[in-house]
């Protein structure tokens, strides 16, 4: 069972349309990130969030931190090809130093 | 910052033969992770050390699976004897983890695309 569920798994959208991604789980995390893959290579970190409501942005990319600390969303404003890939969020726990990750989508974008 | 090297990129073997993947994290980190990535499972942690040390093997599917690390520069995750089941990318993930916690940011490598046949 994963602790972290990421909806939708797959996207194919068009290229300037806008999409929202999730990441739940019913546990609490000390920061959440999420990371980036392209094919052929390891997942590249986008940005981490530590406060419970913190919202930050990189470009045309908003994530935000549940009030509550145990969930996530990644938005992506007029998203291009250069987007495309699998998008990850891992969560950090207190005590622990391993992340969970969550289950992953896959995010095509068209020209 | 020459970044997380791993090697080999890609390796093709036989079933029954021994695998050796290496890994050399950031210089300066102090935690190692090796994962396993396939379609159906997703990125699965095998083990992962700190300061060196083993902390965590839980992810380590059978007794076939062993992982080293000898120094603070080097980690090796070893298959023997491999089995085609076991092809998959294996990631490399080097942090620094610090007594302050929480963020525990990882920065992986290119992977190594194993393929037993």
């Amino acid at each position: 069972t994963q602790l972290l569920e990421q909806s939708p798994q797959f996207l194919s959208i068009q290229e300037g349309e806008n999409l929202t991604v999730y990441c739940n789980s019913s546990s609490v995390f000390s920061s959440l990130q999420w990371y980036r893959q392209e094919p052929g290579e390891g997942p590249v970190l986008l940005v981490t969030v530590v406060t419970g409501g913190e919202v930050k942005k990189l470009k045309r990319l908003t994530f935000q931190f549940g009030d509550a600390r145990k969930d996530s969303s990644l938005h992506i404003t007029a998203a291009q090809p250069g987007d495309t890939g699998l998008y990850l969020c891992a969560g950090a726990r207190t005590g622990a130093n391993n992340l969970f990750f969550g289950t992953g989508t896959r995010l095509t974008v068209i020209p | 910052d020459a970044g997380v090297i791993q090697s080999p990129r890609h390796e093709v073997t036989e079933m029954g033969q021994e695998v050796t993947l290496r890994c050399k994290p950031i210089s300066g980190h102090n935690s190692l992770f090796w994962y396993r990535q396939t379609m159906m499972r997703g990125l699965e942690l095998l083990i992962y050390f700190n300061n060196n040390v083993p902390i965590d093997d839980s992810g380590m599917p059978e007794d076939r699976f062993s992982a080293k690390m000898p120094n603070a520069s080097f980690s090796t995750l070893k298959i023997q004897p491999s089995e085609p089941r076991d092809s998959a990318v294996y990631f490399c993930a080097s942090s620094l983890i610090t007594l302050a916690g929480g963020r525990n940011e990882q920065f992986f490598g290119p992977g190594t695309r194993l393929t037993v046949l």
